[in-house]
């Protein structure tokens, strides 16, 4: 069974970059989107964006965009979100999650949902 | 972006109870809606999927049903195990939008 295994907790000033890694334990990204997802201390998930190794670009929710870059390596099976221009307001856990994609058996749609999740990586910016 | 309300945003139950959690998306989404379980300081589960598609290994107390805009989560007879919060999450769009999420503690 894949297991996605993320890099350790980070400290960073305000105005630093950060890069959060997530590599697959036990198989291979081979054909699955990996999306980063973060939340706040006693908050909700913030889908932050997502990438398909060797695909295509990766593709960003509209609240990150010119900060995050999501890159991944399907030869090593790790995948990497780096956030830039570090505020107060980004400390939180980041998630890496792999995206299922199945088949409805009668009406033939595709479905997606997160069935594998990293442990997290705690983020901190503080000055 | 679509957007996800759950209601309620908490509530407090016994062991034993049955359990109602709905989520409501701001446009359809035809059956793209996961339900996902988190516990303090863990990842959060994929309980559901497709609307009212059980995950491999969860148990049958748990389902799902709704299409469209409307959705809800079920567990059938609360178990210890099951005092979390719950998230909603639409895939209907690039942009996945999560619920705010429910609290379930015990009474």
């Amino acid at each position: 069974q894949v297991q996605l295994v993320q890099s350790g907790a980070e400290v960073r000033k305000p105005g630093s970059s950060v890069t959060v890694s997530c590599k697959a334990s036990g198989g291979t990204f081979s054909n699955y989107a990996i999306n980063w997802v973060r939340q706040a201390t006693g908050q909700g998930l913030e889908w932050m964006g997502s990438i398909i190794p060797n695909f295509g670009p990766a593709n960003y929710a509209q609240n990150f965009q010119g900060r995050v870059t999501i890159t991944a390596d399907e030869s090593t099976s790790a995948a990497y979100m780096e956030l830039t221009s570090l505020r107060s307001e980004d400390t939180a856990v980041y998630y890496c999650a792999r995206r299922q994609q199945r088949k409805d058996m009668y009406s033939s749609a595709w479905y997606d949902s997160f069935d594998i999740w990293g442990q997290g990586t705690m983020v901190t910016v503080s000055s | 972006d679509i957007q996800m309300t759950q209601s309620p945003s908490s509530l407090s139950a016994s062991v034993g109870d049955r359990v109602t959690i709905t989520c409501r998306a701001s446009q359809s989404i035809s059956k793209s809606l996961n339900w996902y379980l988190q516990k303090p300081g863990r990842a959060p589960k994929l309980l559901i999927y497709a609307a009212s598609s059980l995950q491999s290994g969860v148990p049958s107390r748990f389902s799902g049903s709704g299409s469209g805009t409307d959705f809800t989560l079920t567990i059938s007879s609360l178990q210890p195990e099951d005092f979390a919060t719950y998230y909603c999450q639409q895939s209907f769009s690039t942009t996945v939008t999560f619920g705010p999420g429910t609290k379930v503690d015990i009474k």
